[in-house]
């Protein structure tokens, strides 16, 4: 079975200061890892994502995640964050097999990240 | 870009009432999902459906139904509400497996969520 893991439920960060909203996963076979942010009151947008290739993944809004096989990790960073910033995010893993011809993600329970101005 | 639409934002029920939560989607998506989100608990699988007319239950299907009668649109259904179920319903869909392309990986779309209580 699949799980996904954020150990933080939140992450509270000066503007400007480097962050890091952590995740590890289990899955058998290759991961197919996800990210997603939420803003109050609204659904869950797409971050990015990793398939295969380079471990160090980019996605929008200048947020980028490193994905770690030995560690089984695939923390989401950001160089500098913005007050904007601030929101849930979740990781998700793809399930190895899903059937009846659907993917399924299983999420991570969420980090509230603040960005304190 | 994909759009994902749910039909009300916010509803407020009262105990026993059927209520109905409308979800459509622009991108020809085979796969339609519902899930709830409640704090600490993050995102559980109601209901998915891969095909008109076809359902799988997810992790917490009690006390929900669906109905998949086109592509397009998903509808949950609570059949008689209870207060358990004040919660953020979020509608999500993806292409289905066996689609060639870039976006063939279980990316999913969602919708803007229907917060629901139930007094």
């Amino acid at each position: 079975a699949q799980s996904v893991a954020q150990p933080e439920d939140q992450v509270n960060v000066a503007e400007g200061n480097p962050l890091t909203v952590k995740c590890t996963y289990s899955v058998s076979g290759n991961p197919y890892l996800f990210w997603y942010v939420q803003y109050p009151n609204r659904g869950l947008q797409f971050l990015l994502k990793y398939i295969t290739g380079d471990n160090l993944v980019k996605g929008s809004y200048g947020f980028e995640a490193e994905f770690n096989k030995s560690q089984t990790s695939f923390h989401l960073k950001k160089p500098s964050a913005l007050v904007s910033d601030s929101a849930l995010y979740f990781c998700a893993v793809r399930h190895t097999y899903s059937g009846a011809g659907s993917y399924q993600l299983t999420f991570g329970k969420g980090t509230k990240l603040s960005v304190i101005p | 870009d994909v759009k994902v639409t749910q039909s009300s934002r916010y509803l407020v029920k009262r105990t026993g009432e059927k209520v109905f939560l409308e979800c459509v989607q622009d991108m020809d998506h085979e796969n339609m999902f519902w899930y709830r989100q409640d704090p600490g608990l993050g995102l559980r699988l109601i209901y998915f459906s891969y095909d008109v007319k076809m359902k799988e239950k997810g992790d917490i299907p009690e006390g929900y139904s669906v109905s998949r009668e086109k592509k397009e649109r998903f509808s949950l259904i609570l059949e008689s509400a209870s207060t358990n179920q004040t919660s953020m319903y979020l509608c999500a869909s993806s292409f289905r497996k066996r689609r060639q392309g870039p976006s063939n990986t279980g990316e999913l779309f969602f919708g803007e969520g229907s917060r629901l209580t139930v007094l």
